[in-house]
């Protein structure tokens, strides 16, 4: 299994970022993806998850300023971040599973700064 | 949301030795408790599935035990390659959450 986000870096509060995980290894379509954070020197975070039928999940601090989605035909999770904040500041992580399951694999991370 | 405690917050050892780390939830999550490690600078592993199962490839000194609210990580004789910071994460419900994380240090 291999997970590789992309989309970090740096932006203004208020500002938008799209981050993609492309995923090999698996049957991409029979699992659920997620995105985990962790601000520095934090702990982790759950922030979203999308199932293999397609239904979504946000935690609280990110709902109806995140989107995420999937596309099965290029094995590839995203999340659309809208709204950014300072406190949105973190490394983001893709990770397999999470809906009813573990996340069992994860990929390197990519770091999105919130600053202006 | 269901709050995960975890304790010690910092657990110093040395190799050889036994380790017991702690995990409590505010509500009952059945065995759907995991356990991850995470070393500087690395991604989190999986460790521990639904609250005894270990993960491909995990050594059998890692050891978790319990089920509805309190459960144990046991590392039953430290190697130098443990000294990480631990969390564990409930899947019993919405939102999916983590305990704090607990660092396992070196004495």
């Amino acid at each position: 299994v291999q997970l590789l986000e992309s989309g970090g870096g740096l932006v203004q509060p208020g500002g938008s970022l799209r981050l993609s995980c492309a995923a090999s290894g698996f049957t991409f379509s029979n699992y659920a993806l997620s995105w985990v954070r962790q601000a520095p020197g934090k702990g982790l975070e759950w922030v979203s998850t999308i199932t293999y039928t397609g239904n979504t999940y946000y935690a609280d601090s990110v709902e109806g300023r995140f989107t995420i989605s999937r596309d099965n035909s290029k094995n590839t999770v995203y999340v659309q971040m809208s709204s950014l904040r300072a406190e949105d500041t973190a490394v983001y992580y893709c990770a397999k599973g999470g809906g009813s399951s573990v996340f069992d694999s994860w990929g390197q991370g990519t770091l999105v700064t919130v600053s202006s | 949301e269901i709050v995960l405690t975890q304790s010690p917050a910092t657990l110093s050892l040395s190799p050889g030795e036994r380790a017991t780390l702690s995990c409590r939830a505010s509500q009952s999550v059945s065995s759907y408790l995991a356990w991850y490690q995470q070393k500087p600078g690395q991604a989190p592993r999986l460790l521990i599935s639904d609250a005894s199962n270990r993960a491909t490839g995990i050594p059998p000194r890692f050891s978790g035990s319990g089920s509805g609210t309190d459960f144990t990580l046991t590392i039953s004789s430290l190697e130098p390659e443990d000294f990480a910071v631990y969390y564990c994460q409930q899947r019993s419900s919405w939102p999916r959450t983590f305990g704090q994380g607990t660092k396992l240090e070196i004495k």
